[in-house]
C-alpha cells in the first residue's frame, strides 16, 4: 500500500515572497504519477501541477514549481511570488499505474495562509 | 467554471430518508470517482467506475450504493445514513486511458444527516 506524508500541517507566507510544501511518500512501485491539488475555501479542488516519475525533470507550472527526488521518495512543491489567492489547502496525492490504476492516495493536507 | 456538475450543493436529510447525489461530465471521461472529505481532512475513495463498470469499491457501507447510467452521468443513492456520514462528497472524473491524467473534481455535495 501506498502512503504520503505532508509534514507540515498550517504553513503561511508574506504576499510576494516564496514557500515550499514538502511531501513525502512511499510504495514498493516504480511507475506512478505525482500531483499537487489545491482546494480553496469555496472548496473545489483543482490541480496545481503533476509528475511523471520516470521523468527526472522538475514540472514547472508559472509560479509553481515541484522539487521530485525519486530515491529520497519526496517530492515538494514551491509557490514563487505568492499572491492571496494562493490561500488555500494543498494537497499532495499519488496515482498508481498499473495495479490498482486510478486510485489515489491522498496526504493529510497543508493549510497555507498568504498575508498581505 | 467547474466542467464537473454535482447537484445538489446542498442536502440536508434525516436517517429515514432516501436521497440522491447527482455528479455529470461532459469531457468524454471514462472514468468517474465517488470521494468523501470531511473538514480540514483529505478526501477519501469511495467508488471508482472505469467505463461504466465498478472497478473500485473501498468496502462503503452498503448505505451508500452508486450507479453510473452512462459514461457522463453518475449517482450516489443515499440510504438510512447515519449521522457521522456528514460529509462533503466530492464527484470527480479522468480520461483513465492515460494514467497521468489528473482528477477533474466537482464542486461537492454538502451532506448533512440530521
Amino acid at each position: 500500500a501506498q502512503t504520503v506524508t505532508q509534514s507540515q500541517p498550517e504553513m503561511s507566507v508574506q504576499e510576494a515572497e516564496t514557500v515550499t510544501l514538502s511531501c513525502t511518500y512511499d510504495t514498493s512501485e516504480n511507475n506512478y504519477y505525482l500531483f499537487w491539488y489545491k482546494q480553496p475555501p469555496s472548496r473545489q479542488m483543482i490541480l496545481v501541477i503533476r509528475q511523471e516519475a520516470y521523468k527526472q525533470q522538475n514540472a514547472t507550472e508559472n509560479r509553481f514549481s515541484v522539487n521530485f527526488q525519486k530515491a529520497a521518495k519526496s517530492f515538494s512543491l514551491k509557490i514563487s511570488d505568492s499572491q492571496l489567492g494562493d490561500t488555500a489547502m494543498y494537497f499532495c496525492a499519488f496515482m498508481n499505474q498499473g495495479t490498482n490504476a486510478g486510485k489515489s492516495t491522498f496526504g493529510d493536507g497543508t493549510t497555507l495562509t498568504v498575508k498581505p | 467554471d467547474t466542467e464537473v456538475t454535482q447537484t445538489p450543493k446542498h442536502l440536508v436529510m434525516g436517517m429515514t430518508n432516501k436521497k440522491s447525489l447527482k455528479c455529470e461530465q461532459h469531457m468524454g471521461h471514462r472514468a468517474m470517482y465517488w470521494y468523501k472529505q470531511k473538514a480540514k481532512k483529505p478526501p477519501e475513495l469511495m467508488f471508482v467506475y472505469s467505463y461504466e463498470k465498478l472497478s473500485i469499491n473501498e468496502s462503503v457501507p452498503s448505505r451508500f450504493s452508486p450507479e453510473c447510467p452512462n459514461s457522463s452521468l453518475l449517482n450516489l443513492h443515499l440510504h438510512a445514513l447515519q449521522p457521522e456520514d456528514s460529509a462533503l462528497y466530492l464527484c470527480a472524473s479522468s480520461p483513465w486511458d492515460t494514467s497521468n491524467s489528473p482528477l477533474h473534481f466537482g464542486n461537492g455535495t454538502r451532506l448533512t444527516v440530521t
